[in-house]
């Protein structure tokens, strides 16, 4: 059975860090690219980070580039998201998926974890 | 960015057959995948390329669509369907959502 679990959110204060880890397991991590979707309350859905399956490339919408960087540790089977310079509109739920390719390197998300709370507020 | 455009809110009687619709501002192909979220979990696959469902998914769900509409039905519709349904481009960069459509029982 495939499973994601995340863990690192809270109360973090405008300006500063976060980070954010994603332990997975029952299938072949390494086989698999993996993202962060956000959700904020009452909201929609938002694409935050992808990362390749080997850890080698790395994309990013507009919203959050140059400040998140996602990683991924293979031997540890875990993805982590490290949220820099966070603003109140960073606020929400922090989602692990795992990325299944569509025609190209962007795919669907097959998988999601529980969720973890992220609030950015002073 | 590709604004996918879902219609917010649905209502429909259990055992009807229900579509919802999602419009691209430009085509994505068939890079179009459906989402189910009930209230307080996460998001569930339900449909992938715009017609292929997923493993798992009851065969009441189905997609079709391509290039920049597309349609998500249930039929027939249970009450356990009750949920917000999202769709989600994987044509463009970057990947979109839409808003999603709420669909309440009545």
């Amino acid at each position: 059975e495939v499973q994601l679990v995340e863990s690192g959110g809270g109360l973090v204060q405008p300006g500063r860090s976060l980070k954010l880890s994603c332990a997975a397991s029952g299938f072949t991590f390494s086989n698999y690219y993996m993202a962060w979707v956000r959700q904020a309350p009452k909201k929609g859905l938002e694409w935050v980070a992808t990362i390749s399956t080997s850890g080698s490339r790395t994309y990013y919408p507009d919203s959050v580039k140059g400040r998140f960087t996602i990683s991924r540790d293979n031997a540890k089977s875990s993805l982590y998201l490290q949220m820099n310079s966070l603003k109140s509109e960073d606020t929400a739920t922090y989602y692990c998926a795992r990325e299944t390719l569509y025609y190209g390197p962007t795919g669907y998300f097959d998988y999601w974890g529980q969720g973890v709370m992220v609030t950015v507020s002073s | 960015d590709t604004v996918l455009t879902q219609s917010p809110a649905l209502a429909v009687s259990p055992g009807e057959r229900v579509t919802i619709s999602c419009r691209a501002s430009e085509s994505v192909s068939t890079g179009m995948h459906w989402y189910q979220q009930k209230p307080g979990q996460q998001p569930k696959l339900l449909i992938y390329g715009a017609s292929n469902l997923e493993s798992g998914v009851p065969a009441r769900f189905s997609g079709s669509g391509s290039g920049t509409d597309f349609t998500l039905t249930i039929d027939p519709v249970e009450a356990d369907d009750t949920a917000t349904y999202f769709c989600q481009q994987s044509w463009n960069d970057p990947r979109t959502f839409g808003g999603g459509t709420k669909l309440e029982l009545k």
